[in-house]
């Protein structure tokens, strides 16, 4: 079946750092990968997604590039702030569900 | 607002009574899921519907969960005789499903959940 495996957290960096959330994925043909963010009280949002090999998605200074080599989403951001603090979730969409991640929770420090 | 609303947005609840939680999708889209997330762990997939027709169930799915969606519209997710084990948040999503060149290309939109506690 699918699955998704992402880096643990909790992450906690300084306002400024660099972020990067290690994900792989396992699964049969060819999924669209996603990364969703759930701020403190808030739901589920899409932040960016991918839909084949070599894709960069990107948003609000957020890239991940779907590597099907390596069978990698990486989620990067060079500058992180205050207001980044949030759950991180990889997911994939294949047998037409979503399949989730356990999710990194980061924290950002001013 | 046109997102994905759930009600309630809390709900406790006795051991043994029954819950029912209602998702209202994005108004044209075709696909409604249901997953169940609990504390530390990703989102897990109970079930969805493409149109009115529910297609597939997690075997998470126990025989006192049950799901529909009437008309293809709104959605009700229902527990009966709940136990303390099924305290979670309830998660709605819908997309508009459509494939591309064979790949499933859907982005799914979700709502703020319902809590529900099990005492």
């Amino acid at each position: 079946g699918n699955s998704v495996t992402q880096m643990e957290g909790p992450v906690t960096l300084s306002e400024e750092a660099f972020l990067t959330i290690n994900c792989t994925y396992t699964a049969t043909g060819y999924p669209s990968l996603f990364w969703y963010v759930q701020y403190p009280g808030e739901g589920l949002q899409l932040l960016l997604k991918a839909t084949k090999a070599d894709d960069k998605g990107s948003n609000k200074g957020f890239e991940a590039t779907y590597r099907k080599e390596t069978t990698s989403f990486h989620l990067e951001k060079g500058s992180v702030q205050v207001s980044d603090s949030a759950v991180y979730f990889c997911a994939l969409m294949g047998d037409y569900k979503l399949s989730f991640g356990a999710g990194t929770t980061v924290t950002v420090r001013a | 607002d046109t997102g994905v609303s759930q009600n309630p947005r809390h709900k406790i609840t006795k051991r043994g009574q029954n819950v029912t939680f209602r998702c209202d999708p994005i108004s044209e889209h075709n696909r409604l899921y249901w997953y169940r997330q609990t504390l530390g762990q990703g989102p897990e997939f109970l079930t969805y519907f493409q149109n009115e027709a529910q297609l597939e169930k997690s075997r998470l799915l126990s025989d006192r969960f049950s799901a529909e969606r009437p008309k293809g519209s709104f959605s009700t997710l229902e527990i009966q005789r709940t136990e303390q084990g099924d305290s979670a948040m309830y998660l709605c999503a819908s997309s508009l499903a459509m494939v591309v060149w064979g790949q499933e290309n859907t982005e799914a939109f979700f709502g703020q959940g319902t809590r529900l506690t099990v005492v």
